[in-house]
């Protein structure tokens, strides 16, 4: 079955901090790859996007993601934490073009200490 | 340019009523997908249109139905409704091949 693994509930990294959230998928073939935030009350915001061609994507807010065929993994990074990042991190991917359904993770709270 | 809007915002009904979610895209995009998501999980989806007919379906019973109109705004229907389906339905829209711009969601609460 096709899944989005999110492995960690909740990750706290100090304001100023490199921080990362994981995020590994189980989709055959080449899926499109994306991370969207969430703040309470609001809709999804989308971040970044994986299609094809350098593996590290870069995406609003100085957000990046790195992609790693072997590992299927796509993990949100961002170098230098900021206390307003605090928010629901949501991965997903879009198993096949054609299939235009996207599948999500269950999320990662992050949590920017000041 | 707004970008999707859901109405209404929050809806309280109780088991066995029915209930109509109202969405409209984005300026330009022309396929609404609707997304159902539980309290503490991701987006589950639900079902995709498209030239007003539904083109995919996740795994959500016949209860869940929609409709797409020529100004490709869109309606979520769900009949019987059961306590489960609390959640926040999510609107996005899109071009048919296109990344999905999310609404703000409404938040359905079944008593």
């Amino acid at each position: 079955a096709q899944s989005v693994a999110q492995p960690e509930d909740q990750v706290n990294v100090a304001e100023g901090n490199p921080l990362t959230v994981k995020c590994t998928y189980s989709v055959s073939g080449n899926p499109y790859l994306f991370w969207y935030v969430q703040y309470p009350n609001r809709g999804l915001q989308f971040l970044l996007k994986y299609i094809t061609g350098d593996n590290l994507v870069k995406g609003s807010y100085g957000f990046e993601a790195e992609f790693n065929k072997s590992q299927t993994s796509f993990h949100l990074k961002k170098p230098s934490a900021l206390v307003s990042d605090s928010a629901l991190y949501f991965c997903a991917v879009s198993p096949t073009s054609g299939t235009y359904k996207y599948i999500f993770g269950t999320g990662t709270r992050l949590k920017v200490l000041a | 340019d707004a970008g999707v809007t859901q109405s209404p915002t929050h809806l309280i009904k109780t088991r066995g009523q029915q209930v109509t979610l109202r969405c409209s895209p984005k300026s330009g995009h022309d396929t609404v997908s609707w997304y159902q998501q539980a309290l503490g999980q991701g987006p589950q989806f639900i079902f995709q249109y498209y030239e007003e007919e539904e083109r995919q379906r996740g795994n959500f019973p016949d209860r869940f139905s929609g409709h797409q109109f020529p100004n490709y705004s869109s309606e979520l229907n769900v009949n019987a409704l059961l306590l489960g389906d609390s959640a926040l339905y999510l609107c996005a829209s899109s071009l048919l091949a296109g990344d999905q711009f999310f609404g703000p969601g409404t938040r359905l609460t079944v008593l």
